[in-house]
């Protein structure tokens, strides 16, 4: 089974500092890839994804990530902090379960806390 | 609008008491989801459907139950066997099983007393 490590359960930043959320994953074979946010008592949304197309996938809100097979990591980043942007992120491995789903493991979150 | 919609979005309910979480979608799609996220750990699956009248055991399934009779309904029944049922209930839905992309509703967060 995939496993997720989001390294740091919380992250702190000024506005306007620049953001890296750490996440690695174990897998054999080239994975899909996701970021999601989260803001307080709200479901999740999709920030990006990778699906093996290019290996810098830009997503909303001015936030992107890289995709590094050989370090297996898929690091978050953001140039400048936003005080909107403090909320938890979670990233996510997708991989094909018995019926043909493909089912998100999902890392344990990251808070990111923004001062002003 | 399309979306997810989970109902209530606050539930109190006493120990030893069933509890049945609504998840409805309008999206016309194929697969949904349940989760549950306890602070710390993330979401884990309880349990998926691929299509109606068919749904699988996730990771953590014991003390919940399921029906899928409706395409846009996908029900959580939570039930006295759930030893520690007290957590941020979210489901999901997504096009089809082959999608690699699952999209949330706002969720319910259920407190046993």
């Amino acid at each position: 089974a995939q496993s997720v490590t989001q390294l740091g359960s919380h992250v702190s930043v000024s506005e306007g500092a620049l953001v890296l959320l750490r996440c690695n994953y174990s897998s054999s074979v080239p994975p899909y890839l996701f970021w999601y946010v989260q803001y307080p008592n709200q479901g999740l949304q999709l920030l990006l994804k990778y699906t093996s197309a290019a290996t810098l996938v830009k997503g909303i809100n001015g936030f992107e990530a890289e995709f590094k097979k050989s370090e297996t990591s898929f690091h978050l980043t953001k140039p400048s902090a936003h005080m909107s942007d403090a909320a938890e992120y979670f990233c996510a491995v997708s991989e094909l379960r018995s019926g043909g789903s493909y089912i998100p493991t999902f890392g344990r979150g990251t808070s990111l806390i923004v001062h002003p | 609008d399309g979306g997810i919609t989970q109902s209530p979005k606050y539930l109190f309910r006493k120990e030893g008491q069933n509890v049945t979480l609504s998840c409805e979608q309008n999206l016309n799609h194929d697969a949904m989801y349940w989760y549950r996220q306890d602070p710390g750990q993330g979401l884990r699956l309880i349990y998926y459907s691929q299509i109606v009248n068919d749904f699988q055991k996730g990771d953590i399934a014991e003390g919940y139950s399921v029906s899928r009779e409706k395409k846009e309904s996908f029900p959580l029944t939570v039930t006295s066997a759930q030893k520690n049922p007290t957590a941020f209930y979210l489901c999901a839905s997504s096009p089809n099983r082959g999608s690699d992309t699952q999209y949330f509703g706002p969720g319910t967060r259920l407190t046993v007393l």
